[in-house]
């Protein structure tokens, strides 16, 4: 248990369906991130919100629309996703955006049929 | 631009026997440095981690690691492995000049029998 939950742990979905992605941190934590994690490829940075304020969005296409309604709360809304957004999605939290010790969730698999 | 490199992408280790798992990095400043251990099906969960200091740093799990500077290498140590050892580890890089996490590739670690 680290502190970071994301439910749900899987996922199915169309392409055509929208769905959305939660992550919770009980650390009392300012900074929330949402990253890829695809197959034989590094961690990617998708997003960063520090205080619910979205920091970086690193070129994520706009079929993935995060939310942050507070510090322990993050969302990634899903629509119109392609089978090559399927992969590992991971919710991590920090201190504050300065800090670059994170806490993970264990992540949300997601497949695209 | 900061980058890690980790040069091997799958190991196999007999239990009993050490463990090297090697990480170079790239980082314009002072780097902090990170592993992460990554289970399957699950998030990622931090091993150690070196900020300043003693370059040697010790972790969980009987885990430590060196930071060299000369090298631009922080490379994983374990005298002695055990089968709950086997996952996937992932080194990172971050700091004080910009304080995202760039992640490696990973190193998938097998341990036989």
């Amino acid at each position: 248990e680290t502190g970071v939950t994301q439910t749900p742990r899987h996922l199915v979905m169309g392409m055509t369906n929208k769905k959305s992605l939660k992550c919770e941190q009980h650390l009392g934590h300012n900074a929330m991130y949402w990253y890829k994690q695809s197959a034989k490829k590094p961690l990617e940075l998708m997003f960063v919100y520090n205080f619910k304020e979205q920091t970086e969005n690193n070129s994520v296409p706009s079929r993935f629309s995060p939310e942050c309604p507070n510090s322990s709360h993050l969302f990634l809304h899903l629509h119109t996703l392609q089978p090559e957004d399927s992969a590992l999605y991971l919710c991590a939290s920090s201190q504050d955006w300065r800090s670059t010790e994170a806490f993970f969730g264990q992540g949300t698999r997601l497949t695209v049929v | 631009a900061q980058s890690v490199t980790q040069p091997d992408i799958h190991i196999t280790v007999s239990e009993g026997a050490s463990l090297e798992l090697r990480c170079n990095y790239s980082y314009g400043a002072t780097p902090y440095l990170f592993w992460y251990v990554q289970s399957p099906g699950q998030g990622l969960q931090l091993l150690l981690k070196y900020f300043s200091g003693d370059t040697l740093v010790q972790g969980i799990k009987g885990f430590e690691a060196e930071f060299k500077r000369s090298q631009s290498s922080f490379n994983l140590r374990k005298p002695s492995v055990h089968w709950s050892d086997a996952a996937e580890y992932f080194c990172a890089v971050g700091g004080s000049s910009n304080y995202k996490l760039t992640f490696g590739k990973g190193t998938l670690l097998t341990v036989n029998p």
